[in-house]
């Protein structure tokens, strides 16, 4: 059962324009979502994170739009650049605490950025 | 810098062979992880543990197994390889924040069974 689906597989972007990719969730007990990024030869790093308490949070050109009712998130690149060009997968948990350790992720996006 | 590290990037084994992965992480973790990347399928958690000696069966256990014998130290083991086990296969550790877990990821190692 797969209980974070992310879309899409793959998403070519022109160099300047936005990214997006989507993520839907279907446990109502998630209570954090981070966004992973991973390049080619190298394990993937955390990149941006949001809570379910607030709709949007930005860091630079990345930013998490959160909607709990539908239960979506999705990760929007500003001003996409080639360097942008990794793959990304989102994640869900259920926050702090013991048994709580456990992080489910999407399918993965490889996004490619062309000049 | 919390750094994984993990003893291969690229191994190739026989069918039958039993083999070890091995990862170490240098931030005092307790939590550690294995997971199997594979195209269209993201990322797959094998195992989990929360303690030295301690573990729990992740999404796909099956044909594995792991060892924690020290609290820095992680080993996942293919009792029998078998071809449907090539696969990239990522080590974590995590650590609790303000609200959540994070982890961090090592390099990966990319092993196939042939």
């Amino acid at each position: 059962q797969q209980q974070v689906k992310q879309s899409p597989q793959s998403l070519i972007v022109q160099k300047g324009g936005i990214s997006i990719i989507n993520c839907a969730y279907e446990n109502t007990a998630f209570d954090y979502f981070p966004w992973y990024q991973q390049f080619p030869g190298k394990g993937p790093a955390l990149l941006i994170a949001i809570r379910p308490d607030v709709s949007e949070k930005k860091e630079g050109r990345f930013t998490i739009s959160f909607n709990k009712s539908a239960k979506q998130f999705s990760l929007h690149i500003m001003d996409s650049q080639p360097g942008d060009s990794a793959t990304y997968f989102c994640a869900a948990s259920r926050g702090r605490g013991f048994g709580n350790e456990k992080l489910t992720f999407g399918t993965g996006t490889r996004l490619t950025i062309i000049p | 810098d919390v750094k994984v590290t993990q003893s291969s990037r690229y191994l190739v084994k026989r069918t039958g062979e039993k083999v070890f992965l091995e990862c170490v992480q240098d931030m005092d973790h307790e939590n550690m992880f294995w997971y199997r990347q594979d195209p269209g399928l993201g990322l797959r958690l094998i195992y989990f543990s929360y303690d030295v000696k301690m573990k729990e069966k992740g999404d796909i256990p099956e044909g594995y197994s792991v060892s924690r014998e020290k609290k820095e130290r992680f080993s996942l083991i293919l009792e029998s390889a078998s071809t449907n086990q090539t696969s990239m296969y990522l080590c974590a550790s995590s650590v609790q924040t303000g609200f959540a877990y994070e982890q961090y990821f090592g390099p990966g190692t990319r092993l196939t069974v042939t």
